[in-house]
């Protein structure tokens, strides 16, 4: 069975302080890797796909980086904007079900 | 690009209402959505995914009879709560994918259902 943990559960950063969020995945073979961003009462929102190892990936103040067993997603000097939920999600290859497992995501608080 | 838009945001009723949740892309084409639900602290737990013309696959554990789904076209899929009861309270949210091969899932913005 798919896992996904993200971790920390909860982060609290000053603005301008920089860090960065885990996730560690098991799955039979990787599709794809994805990065969300969920805002209270709201929706994810797509952040970025990884496919493979040592691939990465930037936006903005983000830059989400895969190695074969985690992702890592770094975020620079951030602003009170970034405070969110990250979530972090994997798709398995093979067969015609392709079923996407989400973690329990990494509540991000950045402080003025 | 890539929009979802799920109608409504905000459901409260009576305790045996049924309610109807839409979900729409608006600019692209899915032959597959998904709903899932999402309670407090926890992660989003696929219910079932809807295939355009074809039954839904629902996740173990979740009744079709209770949750029925109908994905009539390449741009709405629908979830209807029957009979909703208290417990059915939830955060439920769509996604769609587009058709292209590997692009990524793109969500609604959810309807929280309050069962009173």
């Amino acid at each position: 069975e798919d896992q996904v943990t993200q971790s920390p559960e909860a982060l609290r950063l000053q603005e301008g302080e920089s860090s960065s969020l885990n996730c560690s995945y098991t799955v039979s073979g990787l599709r794809g890797l994805f990065w969300y961003r969920q805002d209270p009462g709201k929706g994810p929102e797509f952040l970025f796909t990884l496919y493979s190892a040592g691939e990465e990936k930037e936006k903005e103040r983000l830059k989400a980086t895969l190695t074969k067993k985690e992702s890592f997603l770094h975020i620079t000097a951030p602003k009170p904007e970034d405070s969110a939920t990250y979530l972090c999600a994997v798709q398995a290859v093979g067969g015609g079900y392709q079923k996407v497992t989400f973690g329990i995501g990494t509540k991000l608080q950045v402080i003025p | 690009g890539a929009v979802v838009s799920q109608h409504p945001s905000r459901v409260i009723c009576k305790s045996g209402t049924s309610v109807k949740i839409e979900c729409r892309s608006l600019d692209f084409q899915a032959t597959t959505m998904f709903w899932y639900r999402q309670f407090p602290k926890q992660s989003l737990m696929l219910m079932a995914t809807s295939n355009e013309g074809s039954k839904a696959t629902y996740e173990q554990g979740v009744e079709k009879d209770k949750f029925l789904i109908n994905h009539a076209s390449l741009t709405l899929s629908t979830l209807t709560v029957t009979s909703a009861h208290p417990e059915d309270s939830s955060f439920y949210i769509c996604s769609a994918r587009p058709t292209i091969n590997n692009q990524p899932q793109h969500f609604g913005d959810g309807t929280r259902l309050s069962i009173l």
